[in-house]
């Protein structure tokens, strides 16, 4: 069965505006990590934000934010006033198992296309 | 600089044929994965490892075997190569303090 699910089709995005990914995702595990990755043309993964299911608050870093709604198993990303740098491909990835535990699965949904238009 | 280096960058093998990509860190990361990236499918996990001497599989590992040489190395071998083994192939690596997974830059292989 799927653990992360990314749904939308491709997204344009007007720049300076904000956009929202979707992720949900699927465990019975009660400790686990959520991650946001970027992927531009060129190929690199790029690392952008980390929730772990007992933070309290929602992950912020810089313009990137993750609204996290536990009950409903979502973590969506919020880019806040695209840039044309932010037209990429996004994963959303989960990480299963107590953080310090060595047993550490990690799965990546199918991702989500932004293109940003000025 | 510190970080994932996979080898070789760039593959073409015959159907049939035999080769070991390579993937290091020196981060002191007790997980590793490798995964296959196609158009349309996301990172599919093929093998990872939760520490040296361990491995399992992952969603994908029909056709491929994978080694823990040490806490640096985790190799992927494909042993007869299948034109369906084409895909951009990343290792990573993992230390749960600090909460994000490096990447390698990526091994791109076809298989004619």
């Amino acid at each position: 069965a799927q653990k992360i699910t990314q749904t939308q089709p491709g997204m344009f995005v007007q720049e300076k505006e904000a956009v929202t990914l979707d992720c949900t995702y699927d465990t019975s595990d009660p400790s686990y990590g959520l991650f946001w990755y970027k992927q531009p043309s060129s190929g690199e993964m790029i690392f952008l934000i980390y929730q772990g299911s007992y933070d309290q608050q929602n992950a912020t870093e810089g313009r990137y934010s993750l609204n996290f709604q536990k009950a409903r198993k979502s973590a969506n990303l919020v880019i806040s006033a695209s840039q044309l740098g932010d037209s990429a491909m996004y994963f959303c990835a989960m990480r299963e198992g107590p953080k310090g535990y060595g047993n550490n699965r990690l799965a990546f949904g199918k991702g989500n296309q932004v293109v940003v238009i000025p | 600089n510190a970080g994932v280096t996979q080898t070789p960058k760039f593959q073409v093998l015959k159907t049939g044929q035999s080769m070991t990509l390579q993937c290091a860190q020196d981060m002191n990361h007790n997980s590793m994965y490798w995964y296959r990236q196609d158009p349309g499918m996301g990172l599919r996990l093929i093998y990872y490892s939760a520490s040296e001497g361990t491995t399992d599989k992952g969603e994908v590992p029909n056709g491929y075997n994978v080694s823990r040489l040490n806490k640096r190395e985790f190799s992927l071998r494909l042993e007869s190569a299948a034109p369906s083994q084409t895909s951009v192939y990343f290792c990573a690596s993992l230390v749960e303090r600090q909460l994000q997974a490096f990447f390698g830059q990526g091994t791109r292989l076809t298989v004619v």
